[in-house]
């Protein structure tokens, strides 16, 4: 089955930790997402990565950073730098042969810091 | 900058009732994508509908149809005779033209679509 896995589905935080959270797609997509969703808010754009070893920030970067060593993953850290990290946490993908450049997206990760 | 406004927040119909859900989007790039995605309550987004800047035909697929007017700039989506199962959270959605490129979904704030029995 192809897709996008996202894990952990819940995640407890103590204020000032760092956590990691984890995507993998097996959809063989060059471009990779993450956003970030507060209730009764759109989808924000956090950072991409078009190619391995290559990421842009988005429009919300601060207190977040990314890595992107293999083809398959994209794992986001939330930092203590980040001020408000509880939220909702999506990673999506894409392929770049695409001409229509339609986004797929993984289960989410709700974030909860306590 | 480009921006996606979904004016309504919330909307309530009774069962195999049609409802239309309002999409409207500024840009200043002449080739861009217009999407819908379905947000259920489990959280992840599902793909519903694209169209590209070039292509105005509205069209009908299954129960979803879909109105998209580059004269006032809006991509309204069309669910016919409604059933307990679309209730979700619809959101609009706008990406520039760069063909092969990464590029990025601007997002609208969502409908909340409620169906009752």
């Amino acid at each position: 089955d192809g897709g996008i896995t996202q894990s952990p589905k819940y995640l407890f935080r103590k204020e000032g930790q760092n956590v990691t959270l984890s995507c993998e797609q097996n959809l063989n997509h060059d471009a990779m997402y993450w956003y970030r969703q507060d209730p009764g808010q759109g989808l924000r754009l956090i950072y991409y990565s078009q190619i391995v070893n290559d990421f842009q920030k988005g429009d919300i970067a601060e207190g977040y950073s990314v890595s992107r060593e293999k083809k398959e993953s994209f794992p986001l850290t939330v930092t203590s730098a980040q001020k408000n990290p509880t939220a909702f946490y999506l990673c999506a993908s894409m392929t770049r042969d695409s001409s229509y450049n339609e986004q797929f997206f993984g289960p989410g990760t709700r974030l909860t810091v306590l | 900058a480009q921006k996606v406004t979904q004016a309504q927040t919330e909307i309530s119909v009774v069962e195999k009732e049609d409802v239309t859900l309002d999409c409207v989007y500024e840009t200043r790039d002449t080739t861009y994508y217009l999407f819908w995605y379905k947000q259920p309550p489990s959280g992840e987004l599902v793909f519903l509908i694209r169209r590209n800047s070039f292509d105005e035909q509205n069209e009908i697929s299954g129960r979803y149809s879909w109105n998209f007017q580059k004269s006032t700039s809006s991509f309204n989506f069309t669910i016919t005779a409604s059933q307990v199962v679309d209730s979700a959270v619809y959101f609009c959605a706008l990406s520039e033209g760069n063909t092969g490129t990464a590029s990025k979904l601007t997002f609208g704030t969502g409908t909340r679509l409620q169906v009752t029995l």
